[in-house]
């Protein structure tokens, strides 16, 4: 069955910190993958996504993702957290044969100062 | 270019009720999707249309249903309500047969039934 998971559900880093987002996932053929950011009460933005090729991709605000086929995982990243990054991080693969995204529970991100 | 644009922001119906949400897709996109987010839960799909069909359904019992239109807007009906219809109800839409499923988001919808 294709399916997303995020093991963490609520991190939480110093302001400046870097930080490293798990995505793991399961899919019968090539995926593409996806990254989106949900601040509270708002719909979700597209942070970056995964076709083919470079399997580093960079995304906006800062953030990178890498695609690893051996370990089905698709880890976001980003060296220095800002205050302002403190929301809700899905990863998403697709598309499946109903041609939706599947996504995984979230993970939380909070932000000290 | 415009987003995806998604009326109402909120509202409130009585368990029983039904509703209607309305969703603009962003300019050049042809397929829409609707998804259910619950609190605390990743996006779970309803359906997408496709060319004013449904070509896919998660899911969701007959009470949800759709329509997409010429412009490629979009309206989800929900009759029958049930408290376990609040949520957050997204809309996405994405240009189909582009090949990157680049599907954006709208704000959402976020509905309470009491």
């Amino acid at each position: 069955a294709q399916s997303v998971t995020q093991p963490d559900i609520h991190i939480t880093v110093s302001e400046g910190a870097s930080l490293e987002l798990r995505c793991n996932y399961s899919y019968g053929a090539t995926p593409y993958l996806f990254w989106y950011v949900q601040s509270p009460g708002q719909g979700l933005q597209l942070l970056l996504k995964y076709f083919s090729g470079d399997t580093l991709v960079q995304g906006i605000k800062g953030f990178e993702a890498e695609f690893k086929r051996s370990q089905s995982s698709f880890n976001l990243r980003k060296p220095s957290v800002h205050w302002s990054d403190a929301a809700e991080y899905f990863c998403a693969v697709g598309p499946t044969s109903q041609g939706n995204l599947i996504f995984g529970k979230g993970t939380k991100l909070s932000v000290k100062p | 270019e415009t987003g995806v644009t998604q009326s109402p922001t909120h509202l409130i119906k009585t368990r029983g009720q039904q509703v209607t949400l309305r969703c603009s897709s962003q300019s050049g996109h042809n397929t829409v999707s609707w998804y259910q987010q619950a609190l605390g839960q990743g996006p779970q799909f309803i359906f997408q249309y496709y060319r004013e069909e449904e070509n896919g359904r998660g899911n969701f019992p007959p009470r949800f249903s759709g329509l997409q239109f010429p412009n490629y807007s979009s309206e989800l009906n929900v009759n029958a309500l049930e408290l376990d219809d609040s949520a957050l109800y997204l809309c996405a839409s994405t240009q189909f047969g582009q090949g990157d499923y680049g599907y954006t988001f709208g704000s959402g919808t976020r509905l309470t039934v009491v």
